[in-house]
């Protein structure tokens, strides 16, 4: 079965320093990959998505991330962090047929940006 | 990008009462949508998929005798929660997604209370 693991559960960072967010996967077949942000209370914004082609993917809000199949991995990063990026980020993995349908998500990380 | 409406953004109801939660898509025909709940400080947990003119389909562990969803137009499917109950508390999202598409968007979502 698919699954999604983001090791950490919090972390802080100050402001403009770099960020690097971490997410394991385990699919069977190619992965579709996906990173999503949620403010409190609100739904989910898709940051990036991966299909296939270029292993690095840029997205919206300067956001970016690596595509590394020998590690199961799709880390998410920014090279300077507002104080707007503080939120919760999801990493997900695409299970349905065509591969961006059910998506399995992560626990998520909880993004603490500090002064 | 597609607009996803969710409503209402919050209700609170007394246990044993039931509550219909609606997503529309505004701009576009979601064939597909999905129903996900996620509970506080944790991931969202896909609960069914449904296709327009179609009976749900059910995650494992979700009963669909409480958790009632309907699509009947391409624009809207409403879950309704029966006989709510305490434990029913949580926060509820839909994302829908349109054939051709290769991304769902998501509505708001809805934070339901039990009393």
């Amino acid at each position: 079965a698919q699954s999604v693991t983001q090791p950490d559960i919090h972390i802080t960072v100050s402001e403009g320093a770099s960020l690097e967010l971490r997410c394991n996967y385990s699919y069977g077949a190619t992965p579709y990959l996906f990173w999503y942000v949620q403010s409190p209370g609100q739904g989910l914004q898709l940051l990036l998505k991966y299909f296939s082609g270029d292993t690095l993917v840029q997205g919206i809000k300067g956001f970016e991330a690596e595509f590394k199949r020998s590690q199961s991995s799709f880390n998410l990063r920014k090279p300077s962090v507002h104080w707007s990026d503080a939120a919760e980020y999801f990493c997900a993995v695409g299970a349905g047929n065509t591969g961006f349908q059910k998506l399995v998500f992560g626990t998520g990380t909880r993004l603490l940006v500090s002064p | 990008g597609a607009v996803v409406s969710q409503h209402p953004s919050r209700v609170i109801c007394k246990s044993g009462t039931s509550v219909k939660i609606e997503c529309r898509s505004l701009d576009f025909q979601a064939t597909t949508m999905f129903w996900y709940r996620q509970f506080p400080k944790q991931s969202l947990m896909l609960m069914a998929t449904s296709n327009e003119g179609s009976k749900a389909t059910y995650e494992q562990g979700v009963e669909k005798d409480k958790f009632l969803i309907n699509h009947a137009s391409l624009t809207l499917s409403t879950l309704t929660v029966t006989s709510a109950h305490p434990e029913d508390s949580s926060f509820y999202i839909c994302s829908a997604l349109s054939t051709g598409r290769t991304e769902a968007f998501f509505g708001q979502g809805t934070r339901l209370t039990v009393v």
